[in-house]
């Protein structure tokens, strides 16, 4: 079974802090996202990365940047946190050579930002 | 207007009801997924189709691609199917799918 671990469930950060947040796993899979859902709006993707070393921007990445150093772990950043990224960040991956294969979720991490 | 709608937003049951909730999508897809999230926010992946249906236990899903309409069903629901439940519209891409979401549909049933 695909395992995607986040690093934390709940995180409470001060406003202009840079935060990580780390996402793992153990599938060898190529692509990893990172969504943040808000009430109302849905999930919402931010980055995605396709390979090692390889991001693209999502449909709200201002704020945000990301790292794929390693195959398995796909990290958020947040360089400056501000109270507007208050929210649930969620890690996914998958794997591009199984046709259309299913997403696999982390658990998420409650961020709050004071 | 969303590319993916879903509906209803909220949906109260008795347990042993039938459950339908619905989703409709204006993007050409190759995929369409559904997906579980119960409280404390993990997320599920329950289906994902491109034609007909499908069905696990006591869950159904089908899909009309020339209508853009997708349907997942509860059958003999029971209060562990309480969740919020998503729906999102995939195209297939080489470097990887990007889903379009829906809102979600909260579902509780009661005893």
């Amino acid at each position: 079974d695909v395992k995607v671990t986040q690093s934390s469930r709940y995180l409470v950060k001060r406003t202009g802090e840079k935060v990580f947040l780390e996402c793992v796993q153990d599938m060898d899979h190529e692509n990893m996202f990172w969504y943040r859902q808000d009430p109302g709006l849905g999930l919402r993707l931010i980055y995605f990365s396709y390979d090692v070393k390889m991001k693209e921007k999502g449909d709200i990445p201002e704020g945000y940047s990301v790292s794929r150093e390693k195959k398995e772990r796909f990290s958020l950043i947040l360089e400056s946190a501000s109270t507007n990224q208050t929210s649930m960040y969620l890690c996914a991956s998958r794997s591009p050579f199984l046709g259309a294969s299913p997403l696999h979720f982390g658990n998420g991490t409650r961020l709050t930002v004071t | 207007k969303n590319e993916v709608e879903q509906s209803p937003q909220n949906l109260t049951a008795q347990e042993g009801e039938f459950i339908t909730i619905n989703c409709s999508y204006s993007v050409g897809i190759s995929a369409l997924h559904w997906l579980q999230q119960h409280p404390g926010g993990g997320i599920v992946s329950l289906f994902m189709l491109s034609s007909g249906k499908k069905k696990h236990g006591r869950l159904i899903a089908t899909i009309n691609i020339q209508e853009k309409h997708s349907s997942l069903h509860i059958t003999a629901s029971h209060p562990r199917d309480s969740a919020v439940y998503i729906c999102a519209a995939g195209k297939f891409e080489t470097s990887g799918s990007r889903l379009t979401f829906g809102e979600g549909t909260q579902l509780t049933v009661n005893p």
